[in-house]
């Protein structure tokens, strides 16, 4: 395994309030990730790094910011998290090989 | 933009028998990577096979194997003696060759393996 983490692994908020999730990896990667899953429609990219303050759209990126101010660390922020936003939320990281390694997952459920 | 489709949203197969799991995609370009996950009811996330597109050959690791068929955008994936721990969703991706972004991931398909 890549050693990745994230917490909390489980989260439920209230619509309106502001949300951060943490990822955090020890295998020193400089690729790293943030995707959601949803019933019906596999995982799919939020936002991701390719280096420590340099990070970009994905596919699902609205209502979503991204920070990397550590090699190691890859916050996900719900700004005014909305129950759209109830996911599962997986964290990886990419090696040279493009193979990526994945966290255990946070679920988070927005009431 | 790539698009992958898993068109078996849930298979069954007998222990011991194996199964064959589709996978097309959608693509323009050469270079690319095709991925096999998997993803049992933990919800952890485990690569269970990968190919290389510029490789000819068939990638296999013990009882999984794939079909892969460039020309068709076909990345189809083969358990044989499917055992009762094989059970789980599983997901076909790709990734474009170079480049930081993410994988592109088909909708998944739920294995259940019956005793």
């Amino acid at each position: 395994d890549a050693g990745i983490t994230q917490s909390p692994r489980h989260k439920v908020t209230e619509t309106g309030t502001p949300v951060t999730l943490r990822c955090h990896q020890t295998e020193n990667h400089r690729y790293m990730y943030w995707y959601r899953q949803d019933p019906g429609h596999g995982l799919r990219l939020i936002h991701y790094s390719y280096g420590v303050k340099d990070t970009d759209k994905g596919e699902v990126s609205d209502g979503y910011s991204v920070s990397r101010s550590k090699t190691e660390d890859f916050l996900l922020t719900l700004e005014s998290a909305t129950s759209s936003q109830t996911s599962v939320y997986f964290c990886a990281t990419r090696d040279a090989a493009y193979e990526q390694y994945f966290g255990p997952g946070t679920r988070l459920t927005v009431t | 933009a790539q698009t992958v489709t898993q068109s078996q949203p849930e298979m069954s197969v007998q222990e011991a028998e194996t199964v064959t799991l589709s996978c097309t995609y959608d693509t323009s370009e050469s270079d690319y990577y095709l991925f096999w996950y998997k993803q049992p009811p933990s919800r952890q996330m485990i690569l269970v096979i990968r190919q290389e597109a510029y490789k000819q050959q068939n990638a296999t690791e013990n009882r999984f194997s794939v079909n892969f068929q460039k020309a068709a955008k076909s990345f189809s994936l083969k358990i044989s003696d499917s055992q009762l721990g094989d059970a789980a969703m599983y997901f076909c991706a790709y990734k474009s060759g170079g480049g930081a972004d993410g994988l592109t991931f088909g909708k998944g398909t739920h294995l259940i393996i019956q005793p």
